[in-house]
């Protein structure tokens, strides 16, 4: 059993481009949240999606948009990048209400 | 609005001693609480949770925690520690009910010195 994967593992990226980040959820999970973890702090929660709605949002800006797919995936997108986007992205899964949640090993995004 | 305060950002602590990490949450209802361990360049991990029922919740590997409700803490601890126990630790809140999302803590990171 796959437990939850992201891709790419890392990336670099310019100040004003765009990215998408993956992720597919644990083999039953229909829930999939994304953090922002970045150097020396904890996970800072972006949203969750569930039956393919944003479900609930954290303190970050429109640029930061999502989408789950019918297949319980999901990507984040974040638009005109700013150095300051420069984190560990942490994409989790869970099954429905439950809270506990699974990681998986993150996108290391670098904004240049 | 929920929010954890781990107060301790690094804790060095000799190989088979015992270690205690901090966790206070701040909630005015009734939590879930969590911890997560993190090895260095990989994803979290959950280490244990408390969700009802006993306040003493035990981890696999050794680590126990203790949820108390009058203090707003859960600490963890491990009464021997190994140099494998050697990364950072996450302290996480919820509130309970519905779907609510998860607040993490600042994080500390145990260094086991040998």
């Amino acid at each position: 059993d796959a437990g939850v994967t992201q891709s790419p593992t890392h990336l670099i990226k310019t100040r004003g481009q765009q990215v998408t980040l993956r992720c597919s959820p644990k083999s039953g999970h229909d829930t999939v949240s994304w953090y922002q973890q970045a150097l020396g702090q904890g996970p800072q929660f972006i949203f969750q999606y569930y039956e393919e709605e944003e479900r609930q949002r954290g303190n970050f800006p429109d640029r930061f948009s999502g989408h789950q797919f019918p297949n319980y995936s999901s990507e984040l997108n974040v638009n005109a990048l700013l150095l300051g986007d420069s984190a560990l992205y942490l994409c989790a899964s869970s099954r429905g209400s439950l809270r506990e949640q699974y990681f998986g090993p993150g996108t290391r995004l670098t904004v240049t | 609005a929920q929010s954890v305060t781990q107060l301790d950002s690094q804790v060095p602590v000799f190989e088979e001693a015992p270690v205690e990490l901090r966790c206070n949450y701040s909630s005015s209802v009734s939590v879930y609480l969590f911890w997560y361990v993190q090895y260095p360049n990989q994803g979290l991990q959950l280490l244990l949770k408390y969700l009802s029922g006993s306040t003493l919740v035990e981890s696999i590997n050794g680590f126990e925690a203790e949820f108390n409700k009058s203090q707003t803490s859960f600490h963890l601890r491990k009464p021997s520690v190994h140099i494998s126990d050697t990364a950072e630790y996450f302290c996480a809140v919820s509130l309970s009910g519905g779907y609510q999302k998860v607040t993490f803590g600042t994080g500390t990171k145990l260094q086991v010195i040998p």
